[in-house]
């Protein structure tokens, strides 16, 4: 059974300082993904990654994957407010068309002044 | 049609009723996805459906849960005899068929079992 593990649970950050969370999973695969949620709220698609040694970037995030590492970094440059939700990454275990996706619990970050 | 559509928002039911959602996905996608997220945790896969077949159902799917997409556009969710326990978020995604594509997801439907 596939489990995808994120860690930490929680974090507190600074703003205008540089986190790192990440995600580890447990069986082969090249596609992963990383959302967002806001409270209350649905989840917004913020990269996708397919293949090992992928790098994205949006604005303050920057997410890469290492396949062979099962490992998924999502990268935090000078943190602001409005980067404080829920982050979950999620893998689809499937070497086919896209399937369903299996999540982690999600990292909840917090932006403090 | 910008997005995936979920209704009613918000449920309130009382133990022992039926309840049934509707999700319409975004209009090309072929593939429609149910998922169930609880406080504190991630989305668990209920099911999902590539035009209007069932392809895949988790084993948290009990036989009071049915899911069906009879012309392989909008979906309905329906869980009989509801149990306190069946309180969750109630998220609907949609994709398009071929890989290598991400799924979009509604805005949820919140039930609350009383």
């Amino acid at each position: 059974e596939l489990k995808v593990e994120q860690n930490p649970l929680f974090l507190s950050m600074q703003e205008g300082k540089n986190y790192t969370i990440y995600c580890n999973y447990s069986t082969t695969s090249d596609r992963l993904y990383w959302y967002r949620q806001d409270p209350g709220k649905s989840l917004e698609s913020l990269f996708v990654l397919l293949s090992n040694g992928a790098v994205k970037q949006e604005g303050r995030l920057m997410a890469s994957l290492d396949t062979k590492a099962r490992l998924s970094t999502l990268h935090i440059t000078a943190a602001v407010h409005d980067l404080s939700a829920t982050y979950f990454c999620a893998v689809d275990p499937r070497t086919g068309a896209n399937s369903k996706l299996t999540f982690g619990k999600g990292i909840t970050l917090s932006v403090r002044p | 049609d910008t997005g995936v559509s979920q209704n009613p928002r918000h449920k309130i039911t009382k133990r022992g009723q039926n309840v049934t959602f509707r999700c319409d996905p975004i209009s090309e996608h072929n593939r429609l996805y149910w998922y169930r997220q609880t406080l504190g945790q991630g989305p668990e896969f209920l099911t999902y459906f590539q035009n209007e077949a069932q392809l895949e159902k988790s084993r948290l799917l009990s036989d009071r849960f049915s899911a069906e997409r009879p012309k392989g556009s909008f979906s309905t969710l329906e869980i009989q005899r509801t149990e306190q326990g069946d309180s969750a978020m109630y998220l609907c995604a949609s994709s398009l068929n071929f890989a290598l594509t991400e799924a979009f997801f509604g805005q949820g439907t919140r039930l609350t079992v009383v």
